[in-house]
């Protein structure tokens, strides 16, 4: 069974600082991963898709890794911003495109 | 409008009620998927649509819960005789196609939040 799982399990930085959350999963047979941000009350937003073929992929301030073979991703955020802070969710991508869920990283950024 | 979107956005229910949870996806979307997040608990796939067929129903809890598809568009996903258990945020996600490819981005709709009492 595949288990996903996010270290920090809370993160809270100034302004400015350049971040690294990190995604650990079990079975390295995966389709896909994508990074979400869920805001309080409101639904999931995509923030990047990372084919298993591929091993990065960049949006703005936003980098994800993807290492398949050790089970790792990471998704770096520069510059960070008070607007960054959301809880951050990894999820990879089985059959069927069911996603699996970590149980993401809340990030404050203080001003 | 051009994402997801479902209905009710609240639902408050009194236990060992049925209630319906309705899921617009966006428009063209082929796949359809359905996910629950119980309070301080991750998301829990619940099943999967491809077109208006279900090949995978594997997170569905018991046998209170089902799910249809018609169109190729809505869904509707019924809980009968509803528990406290029960309540949690339902989430309903689309995306263009439901295999690995690069257009197997899931867009997520606001949720249903269900209470039951």
């Amino acid at each position: 069974k595949q288990e996903v799982t996010q270290i920090p399990a809370a993160l809270s930085v100034p302004e400015g600082e350049n971040l690294v959350l990190n995604c650990s999963f079990t079975d390295s047979a995966i389709y896909n991963l994508q990074w979400f941000r869920q805001d309080p009350g409101k639904g999931l937003t995509s923030l990047l898709l990372i084919q298993s073929s591929q091993r990065e992929q960049t949006s703005g301030r936003l980098n994800a890794s993807l290492d398949k073979s050790s089970g790792r991703s990471t998704l770096y955020i520069a510059a960070s911003q008070p607007g960054d802070s959301a809880t951050y969710l990894c999820a990879v991508g089985t059959s069927y495109g069911k996603l699996t869920f970590g149980q993401g990283t809340i990030l404050t950024v203080h001003p | 409008g051009a994402g997801v979107s479902q209905s009710p956005s609240n639902k408050v229910t009194e236990k060992g009620k049925d209630v319906e949870l309705r899921c617009d996806p966006i428009s063209g979307h082929t796949a359809l998927y359905w996910y629950r997040q119980r309070l301080g608990q991750g998301l829990e796939f619940l099943i999967y649509f491809q077109g208006n067929s279900a090949p995978d129903k594997s997170g569905l809890p018991s046998d209170r819960f089902s799910a249809e598809r018609t169109g190729e568009s809505v869904s509707t996903l019924t809980i009968q005789r509803t528990q406290q258990e029960d309540s949690a945020v339902y989430l309903c996600a689309s995306s263009l196609v439901g295999l690995a490819g690069l257009n197997s981005e899931q867009f997520f709709g606001p949720g249903t939040r269900l209470t039951v009492l």
